[in-house]
């Protein structure tokens, strides 16, 4: 079974462009979460897809938006960026909702310069 | 906000020798997780333990929960250098919601 495919590996952007972040998960998840890592503020839960709906949702300004495919395949966007948004963007997918282990990808790491 | 905060925030250990990380949450829990993660990667599950177990067993992990205390602990025994991560324990955010909640994470380094 393939693993959790996060793209781009790597990003870089200047402050106030937007960035689109694309999560893949494995095969027969329906539940996609986003997180954010940074060596200050550790890890944040950014929102939490099922079946393309968002059920829950961080505690992030506006700039930071998502969305869930029918295939489940997932994205994330943030507009307006800025240099506090540089972290690593981490993906995890789950078989169901809630009460079982999460599979990540390797994590989109976002430079913002 | 982090639901569980790890003790200790750094470990320095000789291979072979046992190292045990504690972990302290705040609300009720279903289960409690643990994870690892090498330098800058994504994290991977290690084992997850529900409220009503008091210890569980993978390998050379060995996990305990006092659901009284709100606490766990995560021991891995006869560490190698390729252990050598940062261990984060996570709670899932309640009822049916999705999201995990971590803490900050020990960071483990084991000496060859």
């Amino acid at each position: 079974k393939a693993g959790v495919t996060q793209t781009p590996r790597y990003l870089i952007k200047t402050r106030g462009q937007q960035v689109t972040l694309s999560c893949s998960p494995i095969s027969g998840h329906r539940s996609v979460s986003w997180y954010q890592q940074t060596p200050g503020q550790g890890l944040q839960f950014l929102f939490e897809y099922f079946s393309e709906t968002q059920r829950n949702k961080g505690n992030f300004p506006g700039r930071f938006s998502g969305r869930q495919f029918s295939n489940s395949r997932s994205e994330m966007n943030v507009s307006t960026l800025e240099l506090g948004d540089s972290a690593l963007y981490l993906c995890a997918t789950r078989d169901r909702p809630a009460n079982t282990e999460a599979f990540f990808g390797q994590g989109t790491r976002l430079t913002v310069v | 906000s982090q639901q569980g905060e790890e003790d200790p925030q750094a470990l320095s250990i000789q291979e072979g020798e046992n190292a045990t990380m504690n972990c302290s949450y705040k609300t009720s829990i279903n289960n409690l997780q643990w994870y690892r993660q090498n330098s800058g990667r994504g994290l991977v599950h290690l084992i997850l333990i529900r409220s009503n177990e008091r210890e569980k067993h993978s390998g050379r992990l060995r996990v305990t929960l006092d659901t009284s205390k709100k606490s766990s602990s995560l021991l891995i025994t006869a560490s190698r250098a390729a252990d050598t991560a940062s261990y984060f324990c996570a709670t899932d955010g309640g009822g049916s919601q999705g999201n995990l909640i971590f803490g900050k994470g020990t960071k483990l380094s084991v000496k060859p």
